[in-house]
């Protein structure tokens, strides 16, 4: 079946500092990408998606590639902000037959930014 | 924008005891879930359904039984708590022309002893 591996956390960065979470998938299909983020207390929200290889997400200062040739789609930020201390969950959905009911998640990241 | 409410928000259940979390949508989404979150583990799938009626298993069904009386209403059914069963637990809907963008409501903290 399909599964998502990214980074186990936690991680701490200082304000200002570079992000990367890497996200590394398997699936027999043709999937859609989607990196979710979670704030204490709140549920799981979508942060962006990108349903096509080769392709890039954006949200929010958050980058991210879609890279079917290496299986990834690693989490990127050029300067981390204290708001952005969350947890962030890889996750896929494949398009097989029009089975797009359901998503595979990663283990998820848990964010830490000091000031 | 979609909203997807579930109570209780927080529950302490006895070992053995039954147990029901409600969800609510008003979104006219097709799809309900119920997953479950686990330091460790992440999110995983117990149950979903797509049309009002009818449920189907997850990942994790084991201990878990759902139930959709309605297109708004997805119910998660614990007939006998168990301790393994402590967790936080979400709810979530989308359809099928949302890309499968999930829309998730805040948890259910369910603690049991």
């Amino acid at each position: 079946g399909d599964s998502v591996t990214q980074t186990e956390g936690p991680v701490t960065l200082s304000e200002g500092t570079s992000l990367t979470v890497n996200c590394s998938y398997e699936t027999k299909q043709y999937p859609t990408l989607f990196w979710y983020v979670q704030y204490p207390g709140e549920g799981p929200q979508l942060l962006f998606k990108v349903p096509k290889a080769n392709e890039k997400g954006s949200s929010r200062g958050f980058e991210a590639t879609y890279n079917k040739e290496a299986t990834s789609f690693h989490l990127q930020k050029a300067s981390v902000q204290e708001s952005d201390s969350a947890v962030y969950y890889c996750a896929l959905s494949d398009h097989s037959g029009g089975s797009n009911y359901k998503l595979t998640f990663g283990k998820g990241t848990l964010l830490t930014v000091t000031p | 924008e979609a909203a997807v409410t579930q109570s209780p928000r927080s529950k302490v259940a006895v070992t053995g005891g039954k147990v029901t979390l409600s969800c609510h949508q008003t979104n006219n989404h097709d799809y309900m879930y119920w997953y479950r979150q686990d330091t460790g583990h992440g999110l995983r799938l117990i149950h979903y359904s797509y049309v009002a009626d009818s449920t189907e298993k997850g990942d994790i069904p084991d201990g878990y039984k759902a139930s959709r009386p309605s297109q708004e209403n997805f119910s998660l059914i614990l007939e006998l708590a168990s301790l393994s069963q402590t967790a936080v637990y979400f709810c979530a809907s989308n359809n099928r022309g949302l890309g499968n963008t999930l829309y998730f409501g805040e948890g259910s903290r369910l603690i049991v002893v």
